[in-house]
Parts: structure tokens; sequence; C-alpha cells
């Protein structure tokens, strides 16, 4: 079935440095893909996104990379801060904008610890 | 604006007890989502819904029920708790199917 790999389990990192967690997917009609940051005791928050029509993506510290043909995509932070300590999680999906439910599937999660 | 908001925080149920818990949001949003939260499991999606008076089993959904009487309500039941269904339970909600509001989340015990 449909499966979301997520590497590495664990990141840690010093404060400035950068960090990138990975994600592949098995499912080719995945065009949609998500990246959550989950603070401890917290829900999880989206915080950038990207659609297979597009390579890259970036929102100030924190760019999205998409390879459709590897089926892969990474999360890259940089200058990294203690407050970016977290679990974050990729997610897949084949989204379609003509309606209908496309199944979000879920990486296990990255622990990353930035320590100053 | 108050988002998603999951009640309660924080259930021990005996193996046998049957309880619900609730998802409630405030932005008008058509779906909505149960997921379950395991060390080393990532999220698992076990029921949702994409409309008022709709539901539909995800990848995880036996041992559990749910209803979307409302359109901003979004209930989860355990008719039998076991203690596999010890879990951190998220609800989520959407406009469309992407970019999902998350709850705080119900860590659940079951002894």
């Amino acid at each position: 079935g449909e499966n979301v790999e997520q590497h590495p389990s664990t990141l840690s990192v010093q404060e400035g440095d950068s960090a990138v967690i990975k994600c592949t997917y098995s499912d080719s009609a995945s065009n949609y893909f998500p990246w959550y940051k989950q603070e401890l005791g917290k829900g999880p928050q989206l915080i950038i996104d990207i659609r297979s029509n597009v390579g890259e993506k970036k929102d100030q510290r924190i760019a999205v990379t998409l390879n459709k043909t590897a089926k892969h995509f990474s999360l890259h932070i940089t200058e990294t801060q203690p407050e970016d300590s977290a679990v974050y999680f990729c997610a897949a999906s084949p989204w379609r904008p003509s309606g209908g439910y496309n199944k979000l599937i879920f990486g296990a999660g990255t622990r990353l610890a930035v320590h100053p | 604006n108050a988002g998603v908001t999951q009640t309660p925080k924080f259930r021990v149920l005996k193996t046998g007890q049957s309880m619900t818990l609730l998802c409630a949001q405030d932005m008008n949003h058509e779906y909505m989502y149960w997921y379950r939260q395991d060390p080393g499991m990532g999220l698992r999606l076990i029921h949702y819904s994409v409309g008022e008076g709709t539901t539909a089993k995800g990848e995880v959904p036996d041992g559990y029920n749910v209803s979307r009487l409302k359109k901003q309500n979004f209930l989860l039941g355990l008719e039998s708790a076991a203690p596999s269904q010890t879990s951190v339970y998220f609800c989520a909600s959407s406009y469309e199917d992407y970019g999902y509001t998350f709850g705080s989340g119900t860590r659940l015990t079951v002894v």
C-alpha cells in the first residue's frame, strides 16, 4: 500500500547549523506534500507545503524540495534556533482540485533537537 | 478564533469501558478527521468525514465509531476500550482536503 518513509528519526544540530529531513513516498500519484511541526504537548502545525508542479518552495528559513522522478522530498531549515526543536512530520497525498477526499499519508516523524 | 478544540485532554479508562471524544471546529471546514499517534508510527487515520452527515473509514477504524451530526462537530466513540487503544488522539479539519488544522490532542490510557 501507500507508504511514506522519513529519515532520520532523530536529528541533533548546533544552533546556527542547517538541518535536513528527507522523505520518500511510494504512490506515484502523490502530488501534494505538506510538512508539519509538532511541539511538545501540542498538535501538528502546517509549516510549508509543495505541489508537484513546483520543484522548490521557500519561506524565510525553511524550504522544501521535491524530486518527482526519485519520489522523494526534503525539508531544509537554515540558521537553526532552539525554538526549531520539535517533531517534524512529512506527508504525501494524491491531491486533485476537483474535490473528493485524497488520503494524506504521514511519515513516522523526525525529532529535531537544536542545541544552543 | 479557537480553531479546533478537543475534549477531554486526558482520560484513563478501564478495559471494556466506553467513552466519546469530542472535536469542535469554528472555521466552517467541510472535512474533519480523527488520527491516532503512537511512538514511531506517525499519525494514522481512524475515520474521516467530508461533510455533515457523512463518515468513512480510514487506515485503522476497528474498535471506533464516529458521527458528524453537525458540521462543526466530529465525535469519536470507543464502545469497549482495549489496552491497544492507549494512544494520543488528534482531530483535524480542513476546508478542502489539504492544509489541515489540528487540535491539541487527547491522551487516552486504557488499563
